[in-house]
């Protein structure tokens, strides 16, 4: 079946790269995302890539997809402490049911 | 911006009680969603609607019910709470014309069912 997975937790010093990362099992996919969540709010799309896409760069926002692995990664070059919330990845399958499933999310910590 | 009013906030009900939840959104989206988020499982689809009177299940339906009687309006329904339906509560809505493309969420409804 369908499965997104994230590690739980990563800790980066502010000004810092960070990289998050994700794996997903189905390969229709279509849309992969990054969503922000910070306490007690909704989550926050952030950025998104087309499946036939490698990369993309938004800003501090970098999306690298490795279709071959499976394999989303999202960097965020210079993280501030305002980068700290739940990071999610979702993928969006196009199928005989469409269906968005959501990673369980990756909690970044930015310490200064 | 879509801009997605969720009411209440906050809500505490006993166990067996009817509770509904409320989202209302400001632009003509036809996409509509309730997830449940809840620690270790990330978001799951409750129920979503496509249109007016047009909803359909998610992966964890059982013990809800939706109404859209209005494309602004899309209400969320427990008949009966159980204390498993104790969780965060989000509603969403598809930015494009197309599902589960592109969602923007509300704030959430903290739910606990004592």
């Amino acid at each position: 079946g369908e499965d997104v997975e994230q590690s739980l937790f990563l800790s980066v010093r502010e000004g810092d790269s960070s990289v998050i990362n994700c794996t997903y099992t189905d390969s229709s996919s279509t849309y992969l995302y990054w969503y922000k969540q910070e306490p007690g709010a909704g989550l926050q799309l952030l950025t998104y890539i087309f499946s036939n896409m490698d990369m993309k760069q938004d800003q501090r926002l970098t999306v690298l997809l490795n279709k071959k692995d499976k394999h989303l990664s999202l960097r965020i070059a210079d993280t501030q402490t305002g980068d700290s919330a739940i990071y999610f990845c979702a993928e969006s399958i196009r199928g005989n049911t469409d269906k968005l499933i959501f990673g369980t999310g990756t909690r970044l910590q930015v310490f200064p | 911006d879509a801009g997605i009013t969720q009411s209440p906030r906050h809500k505490v009900t006993e166990t067996g009680t009817p509770v509904t939840l409320r989202c209302h959104q400001t632009e003509n989206h036809r996409y509509m969603y309730w997830y449940r988020q809840d620690p270790g499982h990330g978001l799951r689809l409750i129920h979503y609607s496509y249109g007016v009177k047009d909803t359909d299940k998610g992966e964890v339906s059982d013990g809800y019910s939706v109404s859209r009687s209005k494309t602004e309006d899309f209400l969320l329904t427990l008949e009966s709470a159980t204390s498993s339906q104790t969780s965060v509560y989000f509603c969403a809505i598809s930015e494009t014309q197309i599902l589960n493309e592109k969602l923007f969420f509300g704030s959430g409804t903290q739910l606990s069912v004592l």
